[in-house]
């Protein structure tokens, strides 16, 4: 069982905005930055938003990312097809003194 | 940009050793922390652990008794060896270079645990 947890799936409309949400304690998202990965089936995860909010170089600013206390959100907006992928939210665990992944969200595209 | 290739067997019998070695395009290698992060199929991401150039590593404590990670410099490659393998471990196998987050992937390598 994650200990950062995910909604399993989300879903919208093209145009539409989404928000996908992770949730967490004090000793992983309550003191620590959250990453926003996005993974299309068959294919490796990307980086989409690094220290809760920032995006790389490249990233379309329909995505953005927010945290407040032990939670994170990750929004997209003007979802577009090419979004339909799972996401995955990402911090660091105090206890295991390591990264800890959130259990990831199925984003379809109606 | 830095590329991230895996390599190594895609089966391996089960209570063997399963060894990837990560290459990294360039002499980055000496700056940045190196991970090797799995996901069995239909599955999410599980952190293995993590190396930096001079040798310090972490490990996931669920599996730190069967992992060890080592790198060399001189060849721009880092390594993985997961020992007394049981299906459970077969999944795709990442390698990432990380920073403050995991900004760069290798596409990834499927392992089988099967005899």
């Amino acid at each position: 069982q994650p200990v950062v947890t995910q909604p399993p799936s989300a879903s919208g409309t093209p145009g539409q905005r989404v928000t996908i949400s992770c949730s967490g304690t004090s000793s992983n998202i309550g003191s620590r930055h959250v990453d926003w990965y996005q993974q299309v089936p068959g294919t490796a995860p990307k980086l989409l938003i690094y220290g809760n909010s920032q995006r790389p170089s490249g990233v379309p600013d329909r995505f953005s990312g927010s945290k407040s206390g032990t939670s994170a959100s990750l929004a997209i907006s003007g979802l577009q097809s090419e979004d339909e992928a799972v996401y995955y939210c990402a911090t660091w665990e105090n206890s295991l003194n390591g990264p800890v992944f959130g259990g990831g969200t199925k984003l379809t595209v109606l | 940009q830095v590329l991230l290739q895996e390599s190594g067997p895609g089966l391996v019998k089960p209570s063997g050793t399963l060894s990837l070695t990560c290459s990294v395009s360039d002499d980055s290698i000496r700056n940045y922390y190196w991970s090797w992060i799995r996901q069995p199929p239909g599955k999410g991401l599980e952190w293995i652990g993590c190396i930096y150039y001079s040798g310090i590593t972490k490990y996931n404590p669920s599996l730190k008794s069967r992992v060890t990670i080592s790198v060399d410099t001189s060849k721009n490659q880092f390594s993985l060896r997961l020992t007394s393998v049981t299906a459970a471990d077969t999944a795709v196998y990442y390698c990432a270079r990380r920073e403050e987050s995991f900004d760069i992937w290798g596409l990834g390598t499927m392992v089988t645990v099967s005899s």
